[in-house]
């Protein structure tokens, strides 16, 4: 069993559609959950980190963490083409593990 | 601020030799990953190293290698180049002292290309 799991997709969403990523993990132990984003050919660049259960809220992004389910969420609201990435979901324990991403793809 | 600096950007380099990549954190930043990148595999963990010890090691042969200077600079050293090691190789620096509660932020990468 992989440390973190998500969906790789692809997923396609209308342009203004909310876009809703997942990601599980493992390792109950984990106190540090992030968002990643990376474009074709460049480096993950940060979106969101959440510590805390609940929802974290930075502009069109949301970050859900469900520490009993191990269970994050990242939600895109009125989704862009320039949303178009791979997003990535980050555990952090005793060390980071990563996803291997979940590819968006928004459509016009 | 300036942001983490890895170089070169691009190599190419034939079986067999040796490379080394650098990496320049995050000012203030004493915390340097080491990630490699590749198509199939996603990201996978090198090393880190904080205050000039290495602090995790991931899963890769001894052929792969890296070290921390004192002005937390950080190089990794692949021996004995294969054709499986063509990849992305990616740095992250952290403010992170004693845990992993702190964002990595990533640099450009290094593309490596073994012919």
């Amino acid at each position: 069993q992989k440390e973190v799991e998500q969906n790789s997709g692809p997923l396609s969403v209308p342009e203004g559609a909310i876009a809703s990523l997942n990601c599980t993990y493992s390792d109950r132990g984990s106190q540090s959950f992030f968002w990643y984003r990376q474009y074709s050919g460049k480096s993950p660049e940060l979106i969101m980190f959440i510590y805390s259960n609940g929802d974290k809220e930075d502009g069109r992004f949301t970050a859900q963490l469900n520490k009993a389910s191990q269970y994050v969420s990242l939600l895109i609201r009125d989704s862009q083409p320039s949303d178009s990435a791979t997003y990535l979901c980050a555990v952090a324990g005793n060390q980071f593990y990563f996803g291997t991403g979940t590819s968006l793809t928004v459509i016009p | 601020k300036a942001g983490v600096t890895q170089t070169p950007r691009y190599l190419i380099k034939t079986r067999g030799q040796q490379v080394t990549l650098s990496c320049s954190p995050i000012s203030g930043h004493r915390s340097v990953s080491w990630y490699q990148q590749t198509p199939g595999q996603g990201l996978q963990f090198l090393f880190e190293y904080f205050s000039e010890t290495q602090r995790n090691k991931g899963n890769f042969p001894g052929r792969f290698s890296g070290r921390q200077f004192s002005n937390s600079r950080s190089e990794m050293n692949v021996s004995t180049l294969e054709l499986g090691d063509s990849a992305l190789y990616l740095c992250a620096s952290s403010s992170s002292t004693g845990g992993y509660n702190s964002p990595l932020h990533f640099g450009n990468g290094t593309r490596l290309t073994v012919t």
